[in-house]
């Protein structure tokens, strides 16, 4: 199976802010990455797959880059609702595996 | 527009088994497969495996392979997850989602299933 390592655990920003989150796979996906979005008590939202291509309706300031085995979502001036967990998946091959998560805070 | 509406949320004893619907409208069901995703309370998230509603075909994380049975309706859109030998490990929050490859673009709501005498 491929592990995901996701970091930080957590983070704490204050608005306005850009803050990045990194995840590490065990071996080479090939970009085949999605980054999620989860609010308390809330489904998941897809931010990011691809590695890099923005979902529909995702707003500008989420970016994703990265390639082999090294991946990051970036948030450029955090807003309120951006305070949430974040997980990274990879999609290259069964079972598909996720991080374990960014809790992200305000400051 | 696009909806994945899960079951209530399920109390069932250790050891009973309990089966999660999941109907989807807004889209045509064959297109799409359907993923099962397990988060235990304040954990990540855990992909169980998916089905394909148009053929049948199941692909299962071999963790789930002997807990969880999926299958479809095609007659009314519903997927269903079938989780059996239940213990305090199997409580959580279970969401379908769907997809046409790897990554998944609309969830359900997630319904919790506890288990407890």
């Amino acid at each position: 199976d491929i592990q995901m390592t996701q970091s930080p655990a957590s983070l704490s920003a204050s608005l306005g802010e850009t803050v990045t989150i990194e995840c590490l796979a065990s071996e080479d996906i090939y970009d085949i990455l999605a980054w999620y979005q989860q609010k308390p008590g809330k489904s998941p939202q897809l931010l990011i797959y691809d590695a890099s291509s923005l979902h529909t309706g995702v707003p500008s300031r989420f970016s994703g880059s990265g390639s082999g085995t090294q991946y990051s979502l970036k948030i450029n001036s955090l807003q309120p609702e951006d305070f949430a967990s974040y997980y990274c998946q990879n999609g290259l091959s069964a079972p598909l595996t996720f991080g374990s998560g960014t809790k992200l805070e305000i400051k | 527009q696009v909806n994945l509406l899960q079951s209530g949320a399920a109390l069932v004893k250790p050891g009973a088994s309990v089966k999660l619907s999941c109907k989807a409208s807004g889209y045509t069901f064959t297109d799409y497969y359907i993923h099962w995703v397990k988060q235990s309370h304040g954990k990540s998230l855990e992909w169980i495996g998916y089905i394909n509603p148009n053929s049948g075909y199941t692909n299962y994380n071999e963790k789930f392979k002997s807990k969880a049975t999926l299958t479809v309706d095609k007659s009314t859109n519903t997927a269903y997850m079938e989780l059996s030998r239940l213990t305090s490990e199997d409580s959580a929050t279970y969401y379908c989602t769907r997809s046409t490859t790897y990554y998944f673009d609309y969830w359900g709501q997630g319904v919790m299933v506890t288990v407890s005498s």
